[in-house]
């Protein structure tokens, strides 16, 4: 079946260490976008990409990173810059132009 | 800074009710808005994508219509389910590169 992956469903991340967050997809599809979601906030863009090997900052990319090595994978490391990385993490992929965006299960990172 | 609004914030119905929500976003720079419906513990799904003033799209019960003049769009569920509750998102899209601005939601909850 097509879609799209996120690993692992937890997370949790210790004072001063980065994380890592896995996207692949199988939809052959071109761009990926990662998202934070907050409670009581919308889904806001941190990064994505459009092609391999670029990518673009969202609105809140400060603290994050990307990559974009292969077409399937987009994964996001959390630095120890990011100060409140406590959330949950959506990453999705669409063709491109207005094509519908279809969604991972998300990734919840907490802070021990 | 773009701002894309979704009312009501919660709505709870009867099942067989119809009901509609509204998701307005800035008039300027249009490109596309999207719906998604967001089932608890799945991911996001897509329901529509809008680009023409005017447009009326339509999927079993749930259609949708777009103003693009005056930055609205309405989703319209008629006689609706226990399994139609749901967070419905709306998403601004203010270019060709598929970003996405997401409203903060409008949860739906049917009573049987």
């Amino acid at each position: 079946d097509g879609g799209i992956t996120q690993s692992p469903k937890y997370l949790f991340r210790k004072e001063g260490q980065n994380v890592t967050l896995s996207c692949e997809q199988n939809l052959n599809h071109d761009a990926m976008y990662w998202y934070r979601q907050d409670p009581g906030q919308g889904l806001r863009l941190i990064y994505y990409s459009q092609i391999v090997n670029d990518f673009q900052k969202g609105d809140i990319a400060e603290g994050y990173s990307v990559s974009r090595e292969k077409k399937e994978s987009f994964p996001l490391t959390v630095t120890s810059a990011q100060k409140n990385p406590t959330a949950f993490y959506l990453c999705a992929s669409s063709l491109q132009g207005v094509e519908p965006q279809h969604f991972g299960d998300g990734t919840r990172l907490s802070i021990l | 800074i773009l701002n894309v609004e979704q009312s009501p914030q919660s709505l709870h119905v009867q099942e067989g009710d119809s009901t509609n929500f509204t998701c307005s976003f800035p008039s300027s720079n249009f490109y596309a808005l999207h719906w998604y419906r967001w089932e608890t513990a799945k991911s996001p799904e897509a329901l529509f994508v809008m680009t023409l003033n005017g447009d009326e799209k339509k999927k079993g019960r749930i259609s949708a219509t777009l103003n693009t003049k005056e930055g609205y769009s309405y989703l319209y569920i008629k006689g609706s389910q226990p399994e139609d509750s749901a967070t419905y998102l709306c998403a601004f899209n203010g270019g060709s590169q598929g970003n996405l601005i997401f409203g903060k939601g409008t949860k739906l909850s049917v009573k049987p």
